[in-house]
């Protein structure tokens, strides 16, 4: 079944570490989107991609940082600086265009320890 | 930045009523988009609706469009206790060039009581 992964689905970071979440698709979808949720607010935009080696700032995007090496593929790396970094991430992907449904996975966790 | 507003921020309503939640967005979209979010899980795209229609049909849910308003409304119909989940509103912006991205409101928490 296409799909898209995210891991892992609890994750805790210590002070000046930097993490990774994975997000992983099999739709065959160009776009992807990485986006943070805070207890009863909507999503925030963090990076999204349309195309492979080509990613944008969305509006968040301080203290984080991402890769888009291959199609399938778009991690997202928490970094130290990112000082309040306790949310639900979540990753979706869509075909190319803004307007197309975008599809999520089942989100990471983030806690600090 | 957040564009749509949802109204109410909670609803709780009994099995078998109806349900209706409202989204209020600033600037022109090209579309509008309701999504549905069960406790801890992603975000299932529920109906999209273009700029230039003013209603649409999925199933149990009805969403109409006044874009004179800039508001769009998500009526789900002989509710269900599966129904229980956070409802969202996403637009896309009618910006020069294309947007890339949607742009989410904070979302309806509606409880559907057995």
């Amino acid at each position: 079944d296409g799909g898209i992964t995210q891991s892992p689905k609890y994750l805790f970071r210590k002070e000046g570490q930097n993490v990774t979440l994975s997000c992983e698709q099999n739709l065959n979808h160009d776009a992807m989107y990485w986006y943070r949720q805070d207890p009863g607010q909507g999503l925030r935009l963090i990076y999204y991609s349309q195309i492979v080696n080509d990613f944008q700032k969305g509006d968040i995007a301080e203290g984080y940082s991402v890769s888009r090496e291959k199609k399938e593929s778009f991690p997202l790396t928490v970094t130290s600086a990112q000082k309040n970094p306790t949310a639900f991430y979540l990753c979706a992907s869509s075909m190319r265009g803004g307007w197309r449904p975008q599809h999520f996975g089942d989100g990471t966790r983030l806690s600090i320890l | 930045s957040q564009q749509g507003e949802e109204d109410p921020q909670a609803l709780s309503i009994q099995e078998g009523e109806n349900a209706t939640m409202n989204c209020s967005y600033k600037t022109s979209i090209n579309n509008l988009q309701w999504y549905r979010q069960n406790s801890g899980r992603g975000l299932v795209h529920l109906i999209l609706i273009r700029s230039n229609e003013r209603e649409k049909h999925s199933g149990r849910l009805r969403v109409t469009l006044d874009t004179s308003k800039k508001s769009s409304s998500l009526l789900i119909t002989a509710s269900r206790a599966a129904d229980t989940a956070s409802y969202f509103c996403a637009t896309d912006p009618l910006t020069q060039g294309g947007s890339e991205k949607l742009v989410f409101g904070k979302g309806t928490k509606l409880t559907v009581n057995p």
